[in-house]
């Protein structure tokens, strides 16, 4: 059964400081998706990775996929307040439907 | 841009009602999902779908049915609501290409009195 493992689970931080969200799998994937939810609204997709050693970048959030070690981390630089939110990673479930599979999510709080 | 269209996004129903949770999506696509997240829990898969009439159990289908008779539209059946089932419930539709992965709906608050 695959299983999917975020840490922390909860994170509170100063705006400007980095961090990183680990997101850990039991079996091998070779997608993971990150994804963003504010507080009462929907997911919102930010990354998909595809491969092996990809990494993805937008604004201060970058993303990276090490399938060999089953893990990817979400990467924080110098946060501000507007990066509060839960985050997940999810990654493809067993079977050809494309069922995915979530991490409990990390829910971020940058403090002024 | 993919939509996925919840139809409520605050339900409060009675103990013992059929509750029906409408999903639509306007993308043509094949795989469609329906999800609770509850607090500490995260998300957990409750059906999907992969064609018209066509369903397979998720990890909690108990209390559940879906109802797939057009392609873009999936609804969740609450058979006899109870509240236990008080939850966050989403929606999604699978998106190929480069992006892959989820697009999800608005989301369904559903509290049951």
């Amino acid at each position: 059964e695959l299983k999917v493992e975020q840490n922390p689970l909860f994170l509170s931080m100063q705006e400007g400081k980095n961090y990183t969200i680990y997101c850990n799998y039991s079996t091998t994937s070779d997608r993971l998706y990150w994804y963003r939810q504010d507080p009462g609204k929907s997911l919102e997709s930010l990354f998909v990775l595809l491969s092996n050693g990809a990494v993805k970048q937008e604004g201060r959030l970058m993303a990276s996929l090490d399938t060999k070690a089953r893990l990817s981390t979400l990467h924080i630089t110098a946060a501000v307040h507007d990066l509060s939110a839960t985050y997940f990673c999810a990654v493809v479930g067993g079977g050809s439907q494309g069922n995915l599979i979530f991490g409990k999510g990390t829910k971020l709080s940058v403090k002024p | 841009d993919v939509k996925v269209t919840q139809s409520s996004r605050y339900l409060v129903k009675r103990t013992g009602e059929k509750v029906f949770l409408e999903c639509v999506q306007d993308m043509d696509h094949e795989n469609m999902f329906w999800y609770r997240q509850d607090p500490g829990l995260g998300l957990r898969l409750i059906y999907f779908s992969y064609d018209v009439k066509m369903k397979e159990k998720g990890d909690i289908p108990e209390g559940y049915s879906v109802s797939r008779e057009k392609k873009e539209r999936f609804s969740l059946i609450l058979e006899s609501a109870s509240t236990n089932q008080t939850s966050m419930y989403l929606c999604a539709s699978l998106t190929g290409g480069t992006k892959g992965g989820y697009t999800f709906g608005s989301g369904t608050r559903l509290t049951v009195v």
